[in-house]
């Protein structure tokens, strides 16, 4: 059983940047894209962008674009979002998630999240 | 990008109810939508994906319907672990989006 587990809470100033790690244990990492989708304090899901390792390529929400970046280390299983330029409005529970299917079976057409990490809170605060 | 529109935003009920929830994207998705419950500082938790197929490990009172632009989650007897926030989730293109949530409390 695949498990997603991230890295601890940040506080960042506005204008720096923030990296989240998301080390996958237990089952196939390269070829199951990895997503970020984040969380504002009692606000509803918001999908950033993904990776497919085996081929290191990212896709990236419009929103995001120019902000984020999105890595994949395939010998550490480790995926990493990095998102530069904060402001107060980036503060959030950012989660990465694996698709449910992977890159082959779904025939690199994108698909559901399952498993999810368990969440790494980003505050942004001068 | 697609639109969710999901209904209602909240909700209550009693143990035992039957509970229904609707989706609405903006322009035909299939079945390309997935179904999660979220707890309070949890992470949310996969139910349906492909419209109508039950995750592994998910009670059969939750049940998922429809194609195209109207989609259905169902709980047909509620219990107490259930009540959390529902939302769905379209992958029929990026970017890919989710609906605004819908929580389920204690009436």
């Amino acid at each position: 059983q695949v498990q997603l587990v991230q890295s601890g809470a940040e506080v960042k100033k506005p204008g720096s940047s923030v990296k989240v790690s998301c080390k996958a244990s237990g089952g196939t990492f390269s070829s199951y894209a990895i997503s970020w989708v984040r969380q504002a304090p009692g606000q509803g899901l918001e999908w950033m962008g993904g990776i497919i390792p085996i081929f290191g390529t990212a896709n990236y929400a419009q929103k995001f674009q120019g902000r984020v970046t999105i890595t994949a280390d395939e010998s550490t299983s480790t995926a990493y979002m990095e998102l530069s330029s904060l402001r107060s409005e980036d503060t959030a529970v950012y989660y990465c998630a694996r698709w449910g299917a992977n890159y082959y079976d779904s025939s690199g057409d994108p698909n559901w999240f399952d498993p999810w990490g368990q969440g790494t809170l980003v505050t942004v605060s001068s | 990008a697609i639109r969710i529109t999901q209904s209602p935003s909240s909700l209550s009920a009693s143990t035992g109810d039957r509970v229904t929830i609707t989706c609405r994207a903006s322009q035909g998705i299939s079945s390309y939508l997935a179904w999660y419950q979220q707890k309070p500082g949890k992470a949310p938790k996969l139910l349906i994906y492909a419209a109508s197929t039950l995750q592994s490990g998910v009670p059969s009172r939750f049940s998922g319907s429809g194609s195209g632009t109207d989609f259905t989650l169902t709980i047909s007897c509620l219990q107490s672990e259930d009540f959390a926030t529902y939302y769905c989730q379209q992958y029929y293109s990026y970017p890919l989006t989710f609906g605004g949530g819908t929580k389920v409390e204690i009436k």
